[in-house]
């Protein structure tokens, strides 16, 4: 059973630090999902990585991906309170018929403070 | 461009009575899934379709059942709402091909009394 274990569950950060969520999942996979949830709304896709050493960056976003390690970082820089939200990863399995799986993580609660 | 669709947004149902949570998406993408979100965790998938006329059960099947009317249509049903079934119900889709991005709808608020 595919486990996906995201940390930390909450972060409160301070406006203009930097900080990295971790995303460890158990088995083989090519494929991560990053999404945001603000609260009360659907999810936001941030990034698709999809090889080893895959790196992608957005605005104060970046994630990278080691498939080696099992592990996926995303890393923020120089937070604004606009990023507050609960972030979510999520590993990617064959299934049947070429239907990909996705198994989530619990998401890591983001508050940037002033 | 639509995206993906769900109806109701909001739902309460005594417990016993039935219901069926509709997605639609204008895409035209190959798979499509359901999925439940519980207060504090990750999303679960109850039941994923790989392509028109398949369908295939997920991590908590249990409760439901779906249909996959046509290609763009992928509907769950609750035959018998139980309290453990309040939840937030997120209807996805994703086309076949390799590295593409996985699309959520709005979400379904269902409370079971």
């Amino acid at each position: 059973e595919l486990k996906v274990e995201q940390n930390p569950l909450f972060l409160s950060m301070q406006e203009g630090k930097n900080y990295t969520i971790y995303c460890n999942y158990s088995t083989t996979s090519d494929r991560l999902y990053w999404y945001r949830q603000d609260p009360g709304k659907s999810l936001e896709s941030l990034f698709v990585l999809l090889s080893n050493g895959a790196v992608k960056q957005e605005g104060r976003l970046m994630a990278s991906l080691d498939t080696k390690a099992r592990l996926s970082t995303l890393h923020i820089t120089a937070a604004v309170h606009d990023l507050s939200a609960t972030y979510f990863c999520a590993v990617a399995v064959i299934s049947s018929g070429s239907a990909r799986q996705l198994t989530f993580g619990s998401g890591t609660q983001l508050t940037v403070l002033p | 461009n639509a995206g993906v669709t769900q109806t109701p947004k909001f739902q309460v149902l005594k417990t016993g009575q039935s219901m069926t949570l509709q997605c639609a998406q204008d895409m035209n993408h190959n798979s499509m899934y359901w999925y439940r979100q519980d207060p504090g965790m990750g999303l679960r998938l109850i039941y994923y379709s790989a392509s028109e006329g398949t369908t295939d059960k997920g991590e908590v099947p249990n409760g439901y059942n779906v249909s996959r009317l046509n290609k763009r249509e992928f509907s769950l049903r609750l035959e018998s709402a139980a309290p453990s079934q309040t939840s937030v119900y997120f209807c996805a889709s994703r086309e076949r091909y390799y590295g593409n991005t996985i699309y959520f709808g709005e979400g379904s608020w269902l409370t079971v009394v």
